[in-house]
């Protein structure tokens, strides 16, 4: 089956500085990829997903997600982060029509 | 507006006692999901129904059980053989089997006293 790691536990970045979170998937045939966000005890939301074609996928809130096949990674990236970014982020692949996650990874912006 | 709703949002439970959570969509989709949440793990997959009155476990569906009498229902139990039951649940759907245009209820925190 196949299975995401995110690497990063938390990340702490700066109001108006770049975000990156990284995703790497297990080895199989091209993966769906999915990355959803958390708001704290709220339920998740689809930021972006990936099935094929244009390796850079563009999201909603800004965000965006560039599949690299090399690196089996599907990382997550915005320009400029806002403080509402604050959230949980999950990386997800498909598996037998079902989703499976990764362990999340926490961001939290500083003004 | 059609979503998921979960209920109740915080639930407490005796030891020993089994406990029944609320999922409720009425977007018309055929297929819901049971996950678990717990800090540092992700979701992991209780339960899943692809369409009425069928289901079938998921990776940690021990001590839970589940039932799929109406399309727009799939409440989710947790039972008194489920060793470990405090944590945050979610319920999702989608339009059908292999779309994954999920859609996610607000979700349940479970706690055990």
């Amino acid at each position: 089956a196949q299975s995401v790691t995110q690497p990063d536990i938390h990340i702490t970045v700066s109001e108006g500085a770049s975000l990156e979170l990284r995703c790497n998937y297990s080895y199989g045939a091209t993966p769906y990829l999915f990355w959803y966000v958390q708001s704290p005890g709220q339920g998740l939301q689809l930021l972006l997903k990936y099935f094929s074609g244009d390796t850079l996928v563009q999201g909603i809130k800004g965000f965006e997600a560039e599949f690299k096949r090399s690196q089996s990674s599907f990382n997550l990236r915005k320009p400029s982060v806002h403080w509402s970014d604050a959230a949980e982020y999950f990386c997800a692949v498909a598996n037998d029509y079902k989703l499976s996650f990764g362990a999340g990874t926490t961001v939290t912006v500083r003004a | 507006d059609g979503g998921i709703t979960q209920s109740p949002k915080y639930l407490f439970r005796k030891e020993g006692q089994n406990v029944t959570l609320s999922c409720e969509q009425n977007l018309n989709h055929d297929a819901m999901y049971w996950y678990r949440q717990d800090p540092g793990q992700g979701l992991r997959l209780i339960y899943y129904s692809q369409i009425v009155n069928d289901f079938q476990k998921g990776d940690i569906a021990e001590g839970y059980s589940v039932s799929r009498e109406k399309k727009e229902s799939f409440p989710l139990t947790v039972t008194s053989a489920q060793k470990n039951p405090t944590a945050f649940y979610l319920c999702a759907s989608s339009v059908q089997q292999g779309s994954y245009g999920y859609t996610f209820g607000s979700g349940t925190r479970l706690t055990v006293v």
